[in-house]
């Protein structure tokens, strides 16, 4: 299996700050690595797919980039709604695994 | 406006067994691959098995294998997961998930399953 590892797993941001989330894969994995936001009690929401495309309603201050095995996650300008943990996803083969979380807190 | 509705959950003692069903709407349900996530309380995301639009392909995980069952029913729009041997740690929120091209584009709201006596 593919194992996807985060980092970091937790950290405390202030609104307004440029944040980063990386996701290694234990190896390559092409294109397909994804990228998930969950608030607390809620199901996940698709942010990214595909390494960088920007999923249709989610804001622009969320991107994403990388290749092969090294991913990450930059939310621009941290919002006030944008604190919750974060997922990373691969896709290229099952089963399809997903990284450990990441909890955006605030500072 | 794409909806999923788990339903099935509750409380079942080890050794048991549950099924797990998700009603689909809003969309060409044959078209798209399904897939279930889990969560157990306070831990991340966990990949559990994958169905494709046609049924005839099916993924699981390591530790699912051999103990559930993943199904669907073009006819009725519905995913099902049959889980058998139920054991302490498949305690979890189960999601209903539909995949677009190959990410995971829309959730259901979960339906929570626990394994205790």
């Amino acid at each position: 299996d593919i194992q996807m590892t985060q980092s970091p797993s937790s950290l405390s941001a202030s609104v307004g700050d440029r944040v980063t989330i990386t996701c290694r894969a234990s190896q390559g994995i092409s294109t397909y690595l994804n990228w998930y936001q969950q608030k607390p009690g809620k199901a996940p929401k698709l942010l990214i797919y595909g390494i960088s495309s920007l999923q249709s309603g989610v804001p622009s201050r969320f991107s994403g980039s990388g290749s092969g095995t090294d991913f990450t996650l930059t939310i621009g300008s941290l919002q006030p709604e944008d604190f919750a943990s974060y997922y990373c996803q691969q896709t290229y083969t099952t089963p399809r695994t997903f990284g450990q979380g990441t909890k955006v807190e605030i500072k | 406006e794409v909806q999923l509705l788990e339903s099935g959950g509750g409380l079942v003692q080890p050794g048991g067994s549950l099924r797990l069903s998700c009603a689909a709407s809003g969309f060409t349900f044959s078209s798209y691959a399904m897939s279930w996530v889990r969560q157990a309380p306070g831990k991340g995301l966990e990949w559990v098995s994958g169905i494709s639009g046609n049924g005839a392909s099916t993924y699981y995980a390591d530790s699912m294998k051999g103990r559930f069952t993943i199904s669907r029913d073009n006819s009725k729009n519905t995913v099902y997961l049959q889980m058998n041997s139920l054991r302490a740690d498949d305690t979890a929120v189960y999601y209903c998930a539909k995949e677009w091209v190959r990410a995971i584009d829309s959730w259901g709201q979960g339906t929570l399953v626990t394994v205790s006596s």
